[in-house]
């Protein structure tokens, strides 16, 4: 199967700072990616599509320049969390499908933040 | 109406007994649906893709009915490795391949 890479797989940082988490597909290119949100208990939260060569497209609600999206090449998509304060605490999730054709789309393993 | 529905659950179920899943969709020209299972405070991993003819594999079998909008998932002679949350999920149509999940549905094996 697809294989989709996350890192770091868990941070903590101070309230204020920024956080980057990249998402890499490691067998095959992806024109297009997925970032999602998991709180505890909860259900995953689409928070933008991540395009590659253009600009992301977010979800309602979700603050585009809190939440940077790059995603500058085929196998690769970041995303920034600026100024991180708790309430974004949170479980990251990437997912990606390949080029056209197949359907399914798999996860990176995740990334687990934590702003104190 | 949700995009996505599922029952939360808990499902506390015996092994070995047979569990379903149900599933409903709003958007009746979607086209791909997908079952994924998410283990605690882990990543949600496909399960199987659901087709128009249902599909089986091994102990577990998919159904689609499109005319209900919606699928079905069965679990055969349930196994402790099976607790997990069961997630649905639905391609939306003309939306850049976005895949809209529901909430899903914790399933507790008992011993």
């Amino acid at each position: 199967g697809a294989v989709v890479s996350q890192h770091p797989s868990r941070v903590i940082c101070k309230s204020g700072t920024s956080v980057k988490i990249e998402c890499r597909s490691l067998d095959f290119q992806a024109t297009t990616m997925f970032w999602y949100r998991q709180f505890p208990k909860q259900s995953l939260m689409l928070m933008a599509t991540s395009n590659e060569g253009s600009k992301a497209t977010y979800e309602q609600g979700v603050e585009k320049d809190k939440f940077l999206i790059n995603h500058a090449s085929l196998t690769l998509s970041t995303l920034t969390v600026t100024s991180a304060h708790p309430e974004d605490s949170s479980f990251y999730i990437c997912s990606a499908g390949r080029l056209a054709g197949v359907q399914e789309q798999y996860f990176g393993p995740g990334t687990r933040l934590t702003v104190t | 109406r949700k995009e996505v529905e599922q029952d939360p659950g808990p499902f506390n179920v015996p092994e070995g007994a047979t569990v379903a899943f149900n599933c409903t969709y709003s958007n009746s020209a979607s086209q791909s649906f997908f079952w994924y299972r998410q283990d605690c405070r882990k990543e949600p991993k496909l399960l199987m893709s659901v087709y128009s003819s249902g599909n089986e594999d091994g102990r577990f079998t998919a159904q689609l009915n499109r005319a209900s909008q919606y699928i079905s998932l069965l679990i055969r002679d349930s196994k402790l490795s099976d607790s997990a949350t069961y997630l649905c999920a639905v391609k939306h149509p003309n939306r850049d391949d976005k895949i809209i999940f529901g909430k899903g549905t914790r399933l507790h094996i008992l011993p």
